[in-house]
């Protein structure tokens, strides 16, 4: 299975201040179509988490362009060029590159 | 795109069995290249549980449930199942559904609301 580490844990952030998130993968999420096999998603209390970047680096609809995913191969970062009050939760990075989806185990963002 | 709709979950003993739905739309359902279930145990992260291929059939299972739980679908109600038998006290977690496409049309997972499963005497 591939292992996937966040880091922090835990992000205390300043409103307008950036922000960003590590994700490292055990193996290559890069496909032989050359797409990164990486997803971030925010979960707020009591709610299912909402995507916000597939593919490493693509925005999902609706989702702030302040938000952005870069990265390759096994190194990936989430940043947020400047923290609101709504994007506190857990971020989570995800792997679909194979079976079994696995998650890191979140980033605890809060103000 | 419509959101995948969850039903069944609730308080169960343990070794006891529960159903779990997740309903889709015709045109969301068909457009899937697999869906999963994952859940999230109280105050923890996410943790696959099962996946289920739509070209193939293919089933997979996490070591914790497997020959426990089983995954499948109804065509002609666009409906996955989780089937999931001889409840453990550690199953107890939220449980989503999610589905996704494959390739270049890949556009991330799209999750239901999540369901509650106790196991519980």
């Amino acid at each position: 299975d591939i292992v996937m580490t966040q880091s922090p844990l835990s992000l205390p952030v300043t409103p307008g201040e950036p922000a960003s998130i590590s994700c490292k993968a055990s193996q290559s999420l890069l496909h032989s179509n050359g797409y990164n096999c990486l997803d971030w998603y925010l979960q707020r209390p009591g709610q299912s988490p909402q995507l916000l970047i597939y593919l490493g680096s693509n925005r999902a609809s609706g989702v702030p362009d302040r938000f952005s995913g870069s990265g390759s191969g096994t190194d990936f970062t989430l940043k947020i060029s400047r923290v609101e009050a709504e994007d506190v939760g857990v971020y989570y990075c995800m792997q679909v590159r194979q079976t079994p989806l696995t998650f890191g185990g979140g980033t605890k963002v809060e103000i | 795109e419509e959101p995948l709709l969850q039903s069944g979950g609730g308080l169960v003993q343990p070794g006891g069995s529960l159903r779990l739905s997740c309903a889709a739309s015709r045109f969301t359902f068909s457009s899937f290249y697999a869906m999963s279930w994952i859940r999230q145990a109280p105050g923890k992260g996410l943790q696959w549980v099962s996946t289920l291929t739509f070209d193939a059939g293919v089933t997979y299972y996490a070591d914790s449930v497997k020959g426990r739980f089983t995954i499948s679908r109804d065509n002609s109600e666009n409906t996955l199942y989780l089937q999931m038998n001889n409840l453990r006290a550690e199953d107890t977690a939220v449980h989503y559904c999610v589905g996704y496409r494959y390739g270049a049309s890949y556009r991330g997972l799209s999750w239901g609301q999540g369901t509650l499963v106790t196991v519980s005497s």
